[in-house]
């Protein structure tokens, strides 16, 4: 079976543009969820979305929002990017709403200049 | 709020050596606590997890203590070896929310030959 995927790996953006990130979790998953990974702040949970639903939500401004299609695929947005938004961007799927074990992609590099 | 602390940050072993993470947390409503490892460029990937009605769980060289009344769980990794060089780290999170984890700030382990 696939892994997770992410798209694109590396991203170079700068301050005020938006960035749309893909993820294509592990066939039959139906749970994605997104973290953002700093240097300073470590993983931090962004969002879950189940069933093109968005079930769970972590401390992060409105700017950064997402979906998830009927085929399970999400997409996450920033909008407004700042320079703190530079990040690795790590998606992670897993069977359903509530399962504890995560399968996490490679990841997207942002960089926001 | 840093609501699961990982120590240390950084970890020399030889080959052959015991490895010890530990990692403490504040949110008693946590009840699934997970282990994930991660190489560079690669995203974190699920070692070993267990639930706090059990106080040690072993799979091959890695072993999670538990102690729920001191609020502290750790890894050991058993005749470590220079592929197990990574960083490491915990997690927490609690039921209905499961794929919602709060992570530690991680330890670089790096074994010696």
């Amino acid at each position: 079976k696939a892994g997770v995927t992410q798209t694109p790996r590396y991203l170079i953006k700068t301050r005020g543009q938006q960035v749309t990130l893909s993820c294509s979790p592990i066939s039959g998953h139906r749970s994605v969820s997104w973290y953002q990974q700093t240097p300073g702040q470590g993983l931090q949970f962004l969002f879950e979305y189940f069933s093109e639903t968005q079930r769970n939500k972590g401390n992060f401004p409105g700017r950064f929002s997402g979906r998830q299609f009927s085929n399970s695929r999400s997409e996450m947005n920033v909008s407004t990017l700042e320079l703190g938004d530079s990040a690795l961007y790590l998606c992670a799927s897993s069977l359903g709403l509530g399962q504890e074990t995560q399968y996490f992609g490679p990841g997207t590099r942002l960089l926001v200049l | 709020q840093q609501q699961v602390k990982q120590s240390p940050q950084s970890l020399i072993v030889q080959k052959g050596g015991i490895s010890i993470i530990n990692c403490a947390y504040e949110n008693t409503a946590f009840d699934y606590f997970p282990w994930y490892q991660q190489f560079p460029g690669k995203g974190p990937a699920l070692l070993i997890a267990i639930r706090p009605d059990v106080s040690e769980k072993k799979e091959g060289r890695f072993t999670i203590s538990f102690n729920k009344s001191a609020k502290q769980f750790s890894l050991h990794i058993m005749d470590s070896q220079p592929g197990d060089s990574a960083t490491y780290f915990c997690a927490a999170s609690k039921t209905g929310t499961a794929s919602k984890l709060t992570f530690g700030t991680g330890t670089r382990l790096q074994v010696t030959l």
